[in-house]
């Protein structure tokens, strides 16, 4: 089956820096990328998403770049704050509607 | 719209007993699935369904059962629980699309312990 890999596993940052998140994955025929926040004890929830027709994707201090030819998308976080604290999962699709996720990074920002 | 409800949010089973997570969503979304979330290891698809009376199997099925009998509802089922499948719980449900993803609505969990 589909295999994601997203690295690093844990991220330390100081207030104001940027973060950026990979992942990797080998199914070309994946057309959906999205990514998931999830904070301590809470349900994941979509932060953005971008599909293949695309490369960049915007959305404030968030963005997400696809490369489809060397099959990796990443997540950049800018002037990160203490409350972008959290668990981040990046996802693909598989056989249209069904969702693969990576193993998760967690990102700690320090004030 | 509630939109995607789990019961319960937590529970304890004896190895060997048997269990029904209930999943409901008011959202008329074709698409619903089953999770399970393990420290370190991210979602893993369990089960998924693209409407009723049809299910598929994900990455790690073994020892669950699930049935798509209405379009709101998706149970999953655990015949014989095993201490292995202590794990938090997920549910999602999505518009169905067979050419593109589509964002999953996630519910809020629930944490099963089996002793």
């Amino acid at each position: 089956g589909e295999n994601v890999e997203q690295h690093p596993s844990t991220l330390s940052v100081q207030e104001g820096d940027s973060a950026v998140i990979k992942c990797t994955y080998s199914d070309s025929a994946s057309n959906y990328f999205p990514w998931y926040k999830q904070e301590l004890g809470k349900r994941p929830q979509l932060i953005i998403d971008i599909r293949s027709n695309v490369g960049e994707k915007k959305d404030q201090r968030i963005a997400v770049t696809l490369n489809k030819t060397a099959k990796h998308f990443s997540l950049h976080i800018t002037e990160t704050q203490p409350e972008d604290s959290a668990v981040y999962f990046c996802a693909l699709n598989q056989a249209g509607t069904a969702l693969i996720f990576g193993k998760g990074t967690t990102l700690s920002v320090s004030s | 719209n509630a939109g995607v409800t789990q019961t319960p949010k937590f529970q304890v089973l004896k190895t060997g007993q048997s269990m029904t997570l209930q999943c409901a969503q008011d959202m008329n979304h074709e698409y619903m699935s089953w999770y399970r979330q393990d420290p370190g290891m991210g979602l893993r698809l369990i089960h998924y369904s693209v409407g009723a009376g049809i299910t598929d199997q994900g990455e790690v099925p073994n020892g669950y059962n699930v049935s798509r009998s209405t379009t709101e509802d998706f149970p999953l089922r655990l015949l014989s629980a095993a201490p292995s499948q202590t794990s938090v719980y997920f549910c999602a449900s999505s518009p169905l699309d067979r050419v593109e993803g589509q964002p999953q609505h996630f519910g809020d969990g629930t944490r099963l312990s089996i002793l």
